[in-house]
């Protein structure tokens, strides 16, 4: 079975400070995907990033950043120098097959940046 | 706008009734996925097609649920006799096999709300 565990419910931060979102995964999988989306109050889920379980080169995309550490079976999202647009919710998923059809999504964290 | 759009937005019915929600997907994606996200919760897979075929339904998706996808284009799902317990966003998403298919693009949602 799959798992993915997002600890944080809510993160209030003011803009311009940096931010890191946690997730924590359980599969018993040795090839799997990890996924980070964003959920604006628009209702869409906006994809950021996929990473295969065999690349654990962590990733940076402008004032986002992403540590993939199997180790501690973790892919933490960090968003530097926060701005008020980045007010969503965030959602980490897990797939084993990389497909839409079997990802597991995390129950979200809800980042509030205040200006 | 060529997006994957839903239609309608938002849906109020009464318990008993049937309801049905269609999904656009992006012309070219020949795979179409339903989710259904409750309040504080991630999305969890319902269904999905490739072109016209249904090829997987999760257990979630109980015998009042239907989901259709002629000619492969865009899709239906519908929910016969709803129950308050259905109330939740209904979430659709396209992606395209054969070009490593990395990311499913989202719609912005159909609220249900069962009164």
């Amino acid at each position: 079975a799959q798992k993915v565990t997002q600890a944080q419910t809510e993160i209030s931060v003011v803009e311009k400070e940096d931010v890191t979102l946690d997730c924590v995964y359980e599969t018993r999988d040795t090839t799997y995907y990890l996924f980070w989306y964003k959920q604006p109050p628009s209702g869409e889920l906006v994809f950021l990033i996929r990473r295969n379980s065999f690349d654990e080169q962590n990733e940076i995309s402008g004032r986002y950043s992403w540590n993939f550490q199997k180790s501690t079976s973790s892919f933490n999202f960090t968003i530097t120098a926060s701005q008020v647009v980045d007010s969503a919710v965030y959602f980490c998923a897990l797939s084993a097959s990389g497909g839409y059809q079997k990802v597991t999504f995390g129950t979200g964290t809800k980042l509030q940046v205040i200006p | 706008d060529t997006g994957v759009s839903q239609d309608p937005r938002h849906k109020i019915t009464k318990r008993g009734q049937n309801v049905t929600f269609r999904c656009d997907p992006i012309s070219e994606h020949n795979r179409l996925y339903w989710y259904r996200q409750t309040l504080g919760q991630g999305p969890e897979f319902l269904t999905y097609f490739q072109n016209e075929a249904q090829l997987e339904k999760s257990r979630l998706l109980s015998d009042r649920f239907s989901a259709e996808r002629p000619k492969g284009s865009f899709s239906t799902l519908e929910i016969q006799r709803t129950e308050q317990g259905d109330s939740a966003m209904y979430l659709c998403a396209s992606s395209q096999t054969g070009t490593g298919g990395r990311e499913a693009f989202f719609g912005q949602g159909t609220r249900l709300t069962v009164v």
